[in-house]
């Protein structure tokens, strides 16, 4: 059975920093894009970063571009999305995706709220 | 960025209805949509893929139409556990985008 577990939300103060992470169980993990995929409260879903199979390629949408960073580590199985910068519209539940074009297993997701 | 537009924003249907969920993007984008539902308090679940593409897993009320600009999810009778959000998403461009999301009510 394929779980996706994202941990590391919480409440933190704008400008501070969070690091989001992801254990990943029941598939082959290096064999799939990864993505971070967020949710306001009460709003759409928001792409926000990807990263390639081994790592090597990323992309990010622009209001997070050069402030968050993905990364990822294959022999540990796990996602990870370092955020920095943080700012009250940042504020959002994080869902750890598989990412090969669609998004075909998600996890329970992690909620960041960004206030002081 | 490609924009996907989705309309209508609230659809109130009886159950045993039929319905159909549009989803327009900005450019061209082949067969790169994909369709999601997300019930209240719950992650998404992707029901198509490419457009037509289905899931396994997924009731075979759900189906996909389109290509180019304009999609199509349609609900063939509506039971009452598919009152949801459903969105779209392109994967054209590896900058994702979804769209804003159509609402199933119970009308």
């Amino acid at each position: 059975e394929v779980q996706l577990v994202e941990s590391g939300g919480g409440l933190v103060q704008p400008g501070r920093s969070l690091k989001l992470s992801c254990a990943a169980s029941g598939f082959t993990f290096s064999d799939y894009y990864m993505a971070w995929v967020r949710q306001a409260p009460t709003k759409g879903l928001e792409w926000v970063a990807s990263i390639s199979y081994d790592g090597g390629s990323t992309y990010y949408r622009d209001s997070v571009k050069g402030r968050f960073t993905i990364s990822r580590d294959n022999a540990k199985s796990s996602l990870y999305l370092q955020m920095d910068s943080l700012r009250s519209e940042d504020t959002a539940t994080y869902y750890c995706t598989t990412a090969n074009g669609w998004f075909a297993y998600w996890g329970q997701g992690t909620l960041v709220t960004v206030s002081s | 960025d490609i924009v996907l537009t989705q309309s209508p924003a609230t659809l109130s249907v009886t159950p045993g209805e039929s319905v159909s969920l549009s989803c327009r993007a900005s450019q061209g984008i082949s067969t790169s949509i994909h369709w999601y539902q997300q019930k209240s308090n719950e992650s998404p679940r992707l029901l198509i893929k490419y457009a037509s593409q289905s899931i396994s897993g997924i009731p075979s009320r759900f189906s996909g139409s389109g290509s180019g600009t304009d999609f199509t999810l349609s609900i063939n009778r509506v039971e009452s556990e598919d009152f949801s959000v459903y969105y779209c998403q392109q994967s054209y461009s590896l900058l994702y985008t979804f769209g804003a999301g159509t609402k199933l009510e119970l009308k």
